[in-house]
């Protein structure tokens, strides 16, 4: 079946630094792929969107990249501040299909 | 932007009472809703699909007769948990897909926090 995994279910890093989140796929060939943040209590929020003929987005300090040989997405926050902590959810998608969430990844940025 | 309400915010009931909860578009027309439940710690799970003007698709293992969906008009869809227990108890999300946008572009609510004793 589809499945979306996200590298890890919590991230720490310090202020300033870039976080670096890994969303890999497996028996799936989404059309593209989308990250999310949701704060507690929160529904989600779209980030950005990447089809899978893109090898890179960006948007102020977000960046992703996807990358269809490895089955993976990389999600990028450099200069990454404290207002940064939420939980970063991969999804994917195809033309006509609905969403396949990953279980997300809780970032924790340190002053 | 898009946005996309839901109300209640949260609801406590008791155990064999049913509850609904509705999803609004609020600046843009959806004829595709979507509606979620997450479990603490857990990612979000697709539970239907609600088209309007016709019956919801359901995700397999969701039944549709516990969670009536309804999508009356292109800005509202509202979901009923029918007679329900305390494993109903969760963070309940609907989405909306803009008819005029994007067909990748969903837009989320707030979600439902749903609590049964």
């Amino acid at each position: 079946s589809q499945k979306i995994e996200q590298n890890s279910e919590a991230l720490n890093i310090q202020e300033g630094k870039t976080a670096t989140l890994t969303c890999n796929y497996t028996n799936y060939s989404p059309a593209y792929l989308q990250w999310y943040r949701q704060d507690p209590g929160r529904g989600p929020v779209f980030l950005l969107l990447i089809r899978e003929n893109e090898k890179e987005k960006r948007k102020e300090r977000l960046k992703v990249t996807f990358d269809t040989t490895l089955k993976q997405s990389l999600f990028h926050i450099t200069a990454s501040q404290p207002a940064d902590s939420a939980t970063y959810l991969c999804a994917a998608g195809g033309y006509g299909q609905n969403f396949v969430f990953g279980p997300g990844t809780r970032l924790s940025v340190l002053p | 932007g898009a946005v996309v309400s839901q109300h209640p915010s949260w609801v406590i009931c008791k155990s064999g009472t049913s509850v609904k909860i509705e999803c609004r578009s609020l600046d843009f027309q959806a004829t595709t809703m979507f509606w979620y439940r997450q479990f603490p710690k857990q990612s979000l799970m697709l539970m239907a699909t609600s088209n309007e003007g016709s019956k919801a698709t359901y995700e397999q293992g969701v039944e549709k007769d516990k969670f009536l969906i309804n999508h009356a008009s292109l800005t509202l869809s509202t979901l009923t948990v029918t007679s329900a227990h305390p494993e109903d108890s969760s963070f309940y999300i609907c989405s909306a897909r803009d008819v005029g946008g994007a067909q990748e572009t969903q837009y989320f609510g707030p979600g439902t926090r749903l609590l049964v004793l």
